[in-house]
């Protein structure tokens, strides 16, 4: 499975945008890139996912670069709510299993 | 909510002893993973089922089995346990096989001490 690396935490201010970086320079060209979060005491939450185009959904934005080495999960405007841990994993084409790294951990400060 | 439920929420034994954790995933979806997370350890997959069928497996223990049945439901056995398997234990669905095209729907775990 292609490898993604995260910084281990980020903090921000509220309402203010958030932009949560993922290298993955392994990755093959059917990889899709998926976001998921964890707040505290909770199941692993889905974010958002994308191939190649960035993508849009209500709760974030996903930039992927150009040649698909990195991507960046991007918050608008970051609540006290949004404080969790933040995994970008690769899963695998067979869709077979998901390996989770460590994520990069958010703080909001009010 | 995600439509995936787990029971029992908190489970608290000896060791040495055996658990069934289980899992319900969301309508219409055909796939199971189950994944284990300690203090230390992070998000571990542990097997994946698919209509059935195991399809994957990862950092799962021998004394460790699953297995999911007709009507989709899936179950996860833990034997012979020790303190170390003390942990959260998640299950996930998905509509089935399609890569990464879809999303995991994630349980709300089941919290497994052993004392």
């Amino acid at each position: 499975d292609a490898k993604t690396t995260q910084p281990n935490s980020m903090e921000s201010n509220e309402e203010e945008p958030v932009h949560l970086p993922c290298n993955h320079s392994t990755i093959s060209g059917t990889d899709y890139i998926h976001w998921y979060r964890q707040l505290p005491s909770q199941g692993p939450e889905y974010v958002i996912h994308g191939l190649t185009s960035n993508v849009n959904n209500r709760m974030a934005s996903l930039a992927i670069a150009e040649d698909r080495k990195s991507s960046t999960l991007i918050l608008h405007r970051a609540t006290l709510r949004d404080a969790a841990v933040y995994y970008c994993i690769l899963p695998d084409t067979g869709g077979f299993k998901t390996i989770f790294g460590a994520g990069t951990r958010l703080f909001v400060k009010a | 909510d995600s439509g995936v439920t787990q029971t029992p929420k908190h489970l608290i034994t000896a060791t040495g002893q055996r658990v069934t954790l289980r899992c319900s995933p969301r309508s219409g979806d055909l796939s199971v993973y189950w994944y284990q997370q300690s203090l230390d350890q992070g998000l571990q997959f542990l097997i994946h089922y698919y209509n059935g069928e195991e399809r994957a497996k990862g950092n799962i223990l021998e004394r460790f089995s699953a297995q999911q049945f007709p009507d989709l439901h899936s179950e996860l056995n833990l034997s012979s346990l020790e303190l170390g398997d003390s942990a959260l234990y998640f299950c996930a669905s998905s509509p089935g096989l399609a890569g990464g095209r879809v999303e995991q729907f994630f349980g709300p775990g089941t919290r497994l001490t052993v004392l």
